[in-house]
This record gives structure tokens, C-alpha cells and sequence, in this order.
């Protein structure tokens, strides 16, 4: 039982690049999530998806997309990196008690 | 819109002392609230779930509790040890919307 992995730990883009940041769970979870923490500010809410084929906006959903093709995996796509996106990225999973992955570290130049 | 807030942003105890870190939130309509831990460059470890219809909730030497009317939660951590230095965040579920909203953090050190 793996919990919820997220791949990769490290990333350092270029802006303007693109890229993916997966997540997977093993949990059997309907509920799924994804969080930037930046110093400062908490964990922010960029989109969340409460079953495969739906997902829907966080707070902060801008240069973000997502989809849930499957129970277990919620990838996040960077469209074009921007030095803002900068930041340690989560996953989540379960509504009730949440679940976390160990998360991404990106780094846009 | 629901706002979480947690006091002191920073914390700093000798071992063995009991402390009392605060969660605050504006919108006391509640599905539940979670206390989570955070190591530095970790993830975010679930401590405690207080259901909205429940007052508390307790694991070992942690307690935690919920008053919706005041919109406020507490953790509570009994004689305290350096291995409990961490962040501490609590994060709210707000009823009718799909979303954890989270507070600031307390950084605990606990000094041997």
C-alpha cells in the first residue's frame, strides 16, 4: 500500500516550457487534490476532482490543467511556466481524512 | 468565503511544557477540520479529524478540539518532546463546497 506518490521530486523548467506533475493513489479514493505551498502563504488549492471524468477549480487555477481519466491518477499540467509557478507542489487524496504525497519541488527560471 | 487562521505564526517551548496551538476560521458552517503536521521538506501527515458533530478528538499525548459557534479549534500537546518540533496547519472543510481551506501554520520547536 503505497499511499500517494507523486513523481518527480525535483523539476527545474524554463519558462515558457511545459511539463506534467503525476499523482497517483492507492486508496481506492473518489476525492483528489492538488496544493502549491509557498513561504507564507499555506497550501493553496489549484483543482480538485471528486470522481474519474470530474474536476473542477481551486482558488489559484490559472496556467493549471487537470484530468481524471482514472480513479487512481490526477495528473497537473503546467501549460507555460512562469517564474510565479515556482513553487512545492501536493497531491492529495480522500475527503474525509486527507492523504498526502510527498510532493514536487519546481523551479522556473 | 472561508478564512482560516492559525496564532502564533511561530512557537518556541522548553521540553516537557503543555501547549496550546490555535486554529480560527470565519464561516462556522463546518463539514469537519484536520490538524496535520509538517517536517521541513516533508509532506503533510494527518493528525487529527474532528467531524463537525464531534467536540474533540485525542491520539496519545494530542487533543484536539472544535467549537463551531466560536469558530475555533484548539491542539493540545501534553509534555512535549524536540521530536514534536514541527508545523503544525489545521485545515477546514466548509459544508456545501468540495474544499479544504488551509490556515498558515504554527512552527513549533521544542528545546531540549
Amino acid at each position: 500500500n503505497a499511499g500517494v506518490t507523486q513523481t518527480p521530486k525535483f523539476q527545474v523548467l524554463k519558462t515558457g516550457q511545459s511539463m506534467t506533475l503525476q499523482c497517483a493513489q492507492d486508496m481506492n479514493h473518489e476525492y483528489m487534490s492538488w496544493y502549491r505551498q509557498d513561504p507564507g502563504m499555506g497550501l493553496r488549492l489549484i483543482h480538485y476532482s471528486v470522481g474519474a471524468g470530474i474536476t473542477d477549480q481551486g482558488e489559484v487555477p490559472n496556467g493549471y490543467n487537470v484530468s481524471r481519466s482514472t480513479t487512481e491518477d490526477f495528473p497537473l499540467r503546467l501549460l507555460s511556466a512562469a517564474p510565479s509557478q515556482t513553487s512545492v507542489y501536493f497531491c492529495a487524496s480522500g475527503s474525509d481524512e486527507q492523504y498526502f504525497g510527498p510532493g514536487t519541488r519546481l523551479t522556473v527560471t | 468565503k472561508q478564512e482560516v487562521t492559525q496564532i502564533p505564526a511561530a512557537l518556541s517551548v522548553p521540553e516537557g511544557e503543555n501547549l496550546v496551538l490555535n486554529c480560527s476560521f470565519t464561516d462556522s458552517a463546518i463539514y469537519n477540520l484536520q490538524w496535520f503536521r509538517q517536517d521541513p521538506g516533508k509532506g503533510l501527515t494527518s493528525l487529527l479529524l474532528i467531524q463537525s458533530s464531534q467536540r474533540e478528538q485525542t491520539s496519545g499525548r494530542l487533543n484536539a478540539s472544535l467549537d463551531k459557534s466560536s469558530g475555533r479549534s484548539t491542539l493540545y500537546i501534553a509534555a512535549s518532546q524536540p521530536g514534536d518540533s514541527a508545523t503544525y496547519l489545521c485545515a477546514v472543510w466548509t459544508s456545501g463546497t468540495y474544499k479544504y481551506i488551509f490556515g498558515t501554520g504554527t512552527r513549533l520547536k521544542v528545546l531540549a
